[in-house]
């Protein structure tokens, strides 16, 4: 069982907004970075949000992440089918001395 | 171009030995921090090991004292030695190119992973 926690589902139809959670403790992203990760099955995995809400080059804006206290978010707008995937959140966790990835959460577009 | 490819993967007995090999193109592997990630079937992604750019070495719990992650400057190469394999360890491997010379911020380049079986 992970330190950040994660709904193991989610779902949105074409053009909704979701948005996928990460709660953890101030033991990590309390007083770390934040970053999020999309894995389609068979694919390697693929950096959307690094630093709490920093999209790499080539990640649509449609894709945003915040950090607020001890939880952050992924938030996905004009979801389209191709963002049918597995989403993970990770921070260091300080008092574990590891980097951790939550359990993830399987995206499904309706 | 910059890319990962991961090999050594196969199926080992518990107890047994294998050695995980990740080359990199495109970058210099001793320039960043470099990791292992892994999937077992049906499970999520976990966190394995680090290599920072100063060698400074990081091992998720499960396999400290196991497994041992290193680096060959001049082939620029990644490795995994993994020893006293249990069949928990069973996952696909993933090499990554962290983005900090420093252990642990993002992983922004990643190989296409490597199936580790462990049984007999």
């Amino acid at each position: 069982q992970s330190v950040l926690t994660q709904p193991p589902s989610a779902s949105g139809t074409p053009g909704q907004r979701v948005t996928i959670s990460c709660s953890g403790s101030s033991c990590n992203i309390g007083g770390n970075l934040v970053f999020w990760y999309q894995h389609l099955p068979g694919a390697a995995p693929r950096l959307l949000i690094y630093n709490n809400d920093q999209r790499p080059s080539g990640v649509p804006d449609r894709f945003s992440g915040s950090k607020s206290g001890t939880s952050a978010s992924l938030a996905i707008s004009g979801l389209r089918s191709e963002d049918e995937a597995d989403y993970y959140c990770v921070a260091w966790d300080d008092c574990l001395k590891g980097r951790m990835f939550g359990g993830g959460t399987k995206l499904t577009v309706l | 171009e910059v890319y990962l490819l991961e090999s050594g993967g196969g199926l080992v007995q518990p107890g047994g030995s294998q050695r995980l090999s990740c080359v990199a193109s495109g970058f210099t592997v001793s320039n960043y921090a470099m990791s292992w990630v892994r999937q077992a079937p049906g499970k999520g992604l976990e966190w394995v090991s680090t290599i920072s750019g100063a060698s400074y070495t990081y091992y998720t719990d499960s396999v400290r004292g196991r497994f041992t992650v290193s680096r060959d400057n001049s082939k620029n190469t990644l490795y995994l030695q993994m020893n006293s394999l249990r069949a928990e360890d069973t996952a696909i491997y993933y090499c990554a190119k962290d983005t900090n010379i420093k252990c642990c911020y993002a992983m922004d380049v990643w190989g296409q992973g490597t199936t580790v079986t462990v049984s007999s």
